[in-house]
């Protein structure tokens, strides 16, 4: 099977843009999770779809959205970017929601200018 | 609330001596605790898993780790390291059943001197 896919690699925005992240879990699974990683701050959840409906938030502002398609492919965006912004973005997936094991994507490297 | 601690920012060990990082979460409940290790520019890989079964958890690539409830630890273990082991390893813990997110260390950087 194919592995997690997260489009694009790299991005490279300035501040008050908006920006929109792709990923496309393994084939059959239907949760997807975004993690940041940032040096400062580490990894830390951002938020979990299942089926197409938000399952779980991390403690990030409103800013930071996502979605869910039927297919299981997931978009994060995030409006109005500042300098914090800038991260590597991880996509996770996993066959069911429930402390199944997670596949990560290779992430998404976002530069904010 | 959900944390885990992972001692040592930095570890390095010599090829072929035993590999030893630390992880101490904090819970009142059983946990789910997993390590992951994190190479150069990719994803993260699960390297083993702890879900309640059995105690001492045998992962891939020769790591094991140990869950020790009276230490509120899960220290990850290599016998012997080999120069691929190089890398990020983070220590993840997730305490709810019916959700994916995983609360992760801070990691441990691991360096092999040949």
């Amino acid at each position: 099977k194919a592995g997690v896919t997260q489009t694009p690699r790299y991005l490279i925005k300035t501040r008050g843009q908006q920006v929109t992240l792709s990923c496309s879990p393994i084939s059959g699974h239907r949760s997807v999770s975004w993690y940041q990683q940032t040096p400062g701050q580490g990894l830390q959840f951002l938020f979990e779809y299942f089926s197409e409906t938000q399952r779980n938030k991390g403690n990030f502002p409103g800013r930071f959205s996502g979605r869910q398609f039927s297919n299981s492919r997931s978009e994060m965006n995030v409006s109005t970017l500042e300098l914090g912004d800038s991260a590597l973005y991880l996509c996770a997936s996993s066959s069911t929601s429930g402390v199944e094991t997670q596949y990560f994507g290779p992430g998404t490297r976002l530069l904010v200018l | 609330a959900q944390s885990v601690t992972q001692l040592g920012s930095h570890v390095s060990v010599s090829e072929g001596a035993l590999v030893l990082l630390r992880c101490n979460y904090s819970s009142s409940v059983p946990p789910y605790l997993f390590w992951y290790v994190q190479y150069p520019n990719q994803g993260l890989q699960l390297l083993l898993k702890y879900t309640s079964a059995a105690t001492l958890v045998k992962g891939i690539n020769g790591f094991e780790a140990e869950f020790k409830k009276s230490e509120t630890s899960f220290h990850l273990t290599k016998p012997s390291a080999h120069m691929s082991d190089a890398a990020e390893y983070f220590c993840a813990v997730s305490y709810q059943t019916g959700a994916n997110n995983l609360f992760f260390g801070t990691g441990t950087r691991l360096t092999v001197i040949p």
